[in-house]
């Protein structure tokens, strides 16, 4: 069974940095693109960003709203994607999915993590 | 970056209803075009891709079609369990999601 899980969330203050992960399970992890896509309290969807295979490059691209500020990263090995997420703004405040996409496209997202909130207030 | 402009913003139906949803993207996206629902609190979940293809265990009222720049989203007789809101997205190129429909109950 597919699974992603987001963890990392909580309050922060503007200005300071987080990091979010996705740990997943039941498909082979480095074969497929990983996205980021946030919700900000009754708002709709944002995507963040997503990252290619490392067969592919391994790079990532994201959302001007984020571009410069936030690093998407994965580690193969253990499974993980990350999202660094630094310079934070109040507007950044939202739920947190990350999103299984195609292997070599975003494409569409048939599974998803549960979300992670991120606070940002001071 | 591709925009999504979905119409409406809010529906109000009843059980049994057809209603429909359009999605228009600013500039050409082929049928690089998918449609999700979204419950309060949970995860969206896929239920259209590239247009018109029914994601596997989604029920049949649910359809989707167009193509280039225009698309539409019905749900030819509606369920209880059908209000939600729904988004659209595509691919293109960077990802986008439209701004959702909210569908509730009359």
């Amino acid at each position: 069974e597919v699974q992603l899980v987001e963890s990392g969330g909580g309050l922060v203050q503007p200005g300071r940095s987080l990091r979010l992960s996705c740990t997943a399970s039941g498909f082979t992890f480095g074969n497929y693109v990983i996205n980021w896509v946030r919700q900000a309290p009754g708002k709709g969807l944002e995507w963040v960003g997503y990252i290619r295979r490392k067969d592919y490059g391994g790079t990532a691209e994201y959302a001007a709203s984020v571009k410069g500020r936030f690093t998407i990263s994965r580690d193969d090995s253990r499974r993980i994607a990350y999202l660094q997420m630094n310079s934070l703004k109040i507007d950044d405040t939202a739920v947190y999915y990350c999103a299984r996409g195609l292997e070599f496209s975003s494409g569409w997202h048939a599974y998803w993590g549960q979300g992670t909130l991120v606070t940002v207030s001071s | 970056d591709i925009q999504l402009t979905q119409s409406p913003s809010s529906l109000s139906a009843s059980v049994g209803d057809r209603v429909t949803i359009t999605c228009q993207a600013s500039q050409d996206i082929s049928n690089y075009l998918n449609w999700y629902q979204q419950k309060p609190g949970k995860a969206p979940k896929l239920l259209i891709v590239d247009a018109s293809n029914l994601e596997t265990g989604v029920p049949s009222r649910f359809s989707g079609s167009g193509f280039g720049t225009d698309f539409s989203f019905t749900i030819s007789s509606l369920q209880p369990e059908d209000f939600a809101t729904y988004y659209c997205q595509q691919y293109d190129h960077l990802p986008s999601f439209g701004q959702g429909t909210k569908l509730e109950m009359k």
